[in-house]
């Protein structure tokens, strides 16, 4: 089973500034990762998939990067919205896992 | 737009088994594209992959669940369901259930809160 590791688990930021969240895979997983946000009380929404294509109506202020085990999310210049719990998910291959989660909260 | 929509008992009883059922709409079940699966969150945690089905029948189950848990779909009611079996506190969470393509969850039901207590 492929572990995923977050950090930090919590990033404390004020509006405006950049996040830089990090997921590291126990083993290469190529691009095979997805990143998602959830706020208090609602489901995770996928943010990014393939490590760095944006999924459907994702301001261009998220970006992804990363290869093999080593990645990063990156909100260019935080808004309101976008304090929330990240999460990273690796697709390489059954079993599915999930990384333990990145908090962004305002400073 | 996809809709799933998760539904059953909130509250299931330790060594009982513990029964979800994901209603979809706005699309098909049948969607040759997708798989359907369940994930669960236990209160301030992390998020659990549980399983996941093809309206063909094929299934995967984490290896962890596997020997308690059964992944069925019923294509006549577009929908799919979970059963966990020998349900103990730890398996107190809320549990999603969600469409994956190319195994990305991309649409998730709103999430049913399950507490395993007596």
């Amino acid at each position: 089973e492929i572990v995923l590791t977050q950090s930090p688990g919590t990033l404390s930021l004020s509006p405006g500034e950049r996040a830089t969240l990090s997921c590291r895979a126990s083993l290469s997983i190529t691009t095979y990762l997805a990143w998602y946000q959830q706020k208090p009380g609602q489901a995770p929404r996928l943010l990014i998939y393939g490590a760095s294509s944006r999924a459907t109506g994702i301001p261009d202020r998220f970006s992804g990067s990363g290869s093999g085990t080593d990645f990063t999310l990156t909100i260019s210049r935080l808004e309101p919205e976008d304090f929330a719990v990240y999460h990273c998910q690796q697709y390489g291959g059954a079993p599915f896992t999930f990384g333990g989660g990145t908090k962004v909260e305002i400073k | 737009q996809l809709q799933l929509q998760e539904s059953g008992p909130g509250l299931v009883k330790p060594s009982e088994t513990l029964s979800l059922i994901c209603t979809v709409s706005g699309g098909s079940i049948k969607s040759g594209d997708s798989f359907w699966g369940w994930i669960r969150q236990p209160p301030g945690k992390g998020l659990e992959w549980i399983a996941s089905i093809y309206f063909g029948g094929t299934t995967y189950y984490s290896p962890s669940l596997k020997s308690r848990v059964n992944i069925s779909v019923d294509t006549s009611g577009n929908q799919f369901s979970l059963k966990l079996t020998s349900v103990t506190a730890a398996d107190t969470a809320v549990y999603y259930c969600a469409r994956s393509k190319n195994s990305i969850f991309g649409s998730w039901g709103q999430g049913a809160l399950v507490t395993v207590s007596s």
